[in-house]
């Protein structure tokens, strides 16, 4: 059974950055795109980007001047920054894998979630 | 960037109910397009991917249809387990983008 688990600070002051981890265990991270997804408090969705194990990454251009994303496959862990971070940053932070076939793309696995604050 | 609208925002149903959400894409996304289970607290959970295909584990009273620009789930027989927010979500292109959500509560 494949986990993800996030793991970061929890409270970032503004104008610095954000780093979060997500550590994949039960499988490979190898063949796989693996997103950061985030949740202000009582808000929806909202898909901040993808690493596939071979570095290849996309961006959501609202945010893309901001992320950075990383893959460690020997650790199998893939990684978030986000700069220069205001109040508007404060949300819950998923990781997901992305499941892709012919005619699906899809996020099976998720993290539980790791709750950022951005507060001095 | 693709734009997903759900409708209605949030319902009240009973149990036994049977209930539809839909979620329209402004432009087409063929069947790229999935369903998601939230409960408060905890990570979304993938109830239908490519419009209609069941996800493993997930109870058969939920199904999705549509193509192109329309879809919608249905839960055929409310149960208490099933009260929790709903989402759509396209996988078309990048970036993927998310319905604003519809939550279902007891009435």
């Amino acid at each position: 059974q494949v986990q993800l688990q996030e793991s970061g600070p929890g409270l970032v002051k503004p104008s610095e950055t954000l780093s979060l981890t997500c550590s994949v265990s039960g499988g490979s991270i190898s063949s796989y795109y693996w997103s950061w997804i985030r949740q202000p408090a009582g808000k929806g969705l909202e898909w901040i980007g993808r690493i596939y194990s071979t570095e290849t990454t996309n961006y959501n251009p609202s945010l893309k001047s901001r992320v950075t994303m990383s893959v460690d496959t020997s650790k199998n862990q893939f990684s978030l920054n986000l700069s220069s971070v205001t109040a508007a940053d404060t949300a819950v932070y998923y990781c997901a894998r992305e499941s892709s076939t012919v005619t699906s793309r899809s996020f099976d696995y998720w993290g539980q979630g790791t709750l950022v604050t951005v507060s001095s | 960037d693709i734009q997903m609208t759900q409708s209605p925002s949030s319902l009240s149903a009973s149990v036994g109910d049977s209930v539809t959400i839909t979620c329209r894409a402004s432009q087409s996304i063929s069947n790229y397009l999935n369903w998601y289970q939230q409960k408060p607290g905890k990570a979304p959970k993938l109830l239908i991917y490519a419009a209609s295909s069941l996800q493993s584990g997930v109870p058969s009273r939920f199904s999705g249809s549509g193509s192109g620009t329309d879809f919608t789930l249905t839960i055929s027989s409310l149960q208490p387990e099933d009260f929790a927010t709903y989402y759509c979500q396209q996988s078309y292109t990048t970036p993927r983008t998310f319905g604003q959500g519809t939550k279902v509560e007891i009435k």
